[in-house]
């Protein structure tokens, strides 16, 4: 099983400012590497999907990068709206799919 | 545009079977290439892939779980379901179905929770 690990836990971020997220993968995932979107209460949503293309209606703020094991998401200006959870996930090599442990995204 | 909505009981006495229904509407279950899943999220913790199962109907289970688990489809009534027997307190949590092609989940219900409790 691949196991995958985000970091840092939070991430408290000023309006505007820019919020790097970091996944590592356990072995290589070439770019089969999702990013999800949970706001409060609401079901996870799709961002990113191959490392770096973005899900439709998905903000350009929001960008994905990496491959192979090291994966960042960046959200270039922080808004508001962005507060949430994020969460990647492998899908290279499956049964299982697997998700990292998620980073809370936070308006400081 | 496609929508799915899971349903089932929000209380399960420990040692019996957990049963989730999803229903799907602007789309149909046996269209070509798609996988449709179950992901669930313990309170306060992240996600967990249970299984999917493909649109021809072959399941694939998370290992963790496999002797437990069961997905099927219904095309009939366009919808695809969850079993999960021997159900524990670890079972507790948001049930969530979700389709998916090449393994991305694109589309995700509200879900539903779950409690296991007597």
């Amino acid at each position: 099983e691949i196991v995958m690990t985000q970091s840092p836990a939070t991430l408290s971020v000023s309006p505007g400012e820019r919020a790097t997220l970091s996944c590592r993968a356990s072995q290589s995932i070439k770019s089969d590497l999702a990013w999800y979107q949970q706001k409060p209460g609401q079901a996870p949503s799709l961002l990113i999907y191959g490392a770096f293309t973005r899900a439709t209606g998905v903000p350009a703020r929001f960008s994905g990068s990496g491959s192979g094991t090291e994966f960042t998401l960046t959200i270039s200006s922080l808004q508001s709206e962005d507060v949430a959870v994020y969460y990647c996930q492998q899908y290279h090599d499956w049964p299982p799919l697997t998700f990292g442990g998620g980073t809370t995204v936070e308006v400081k | 545009q496609l929508q799915l909505q899971e349903s089932g009981p929000g209380l399960v006495k420990p040692s019996e079977t957990l049963s989730l229904t999803c229903s799907i509407s602007g789309g149909s279950i046996t269209t070509s290439g798609y996988y449709w899943g179950w992901i669930r999220q313990s309170p306060g913790k992240g996600l967990e892939w249970i299984g999917s199962v493909y649109s021809s109907g072959n399941p694939y289970y998370n290992p963790s779980l496999t002797s437990r688990v069961t997905i099927s489809v219904d095309p009939s009534k366009n919808q695809f379901s969850l079993r999960l027997t021997s159900v524990t307190a670890a079972d507790t949590a948001v049930y969530f179905c979700a389709s998916h092609r090449s393994a991305v989940a694109e589309t995700w219900g509200r879900g539903t929770l779950v409690a296991v409790s007597s």
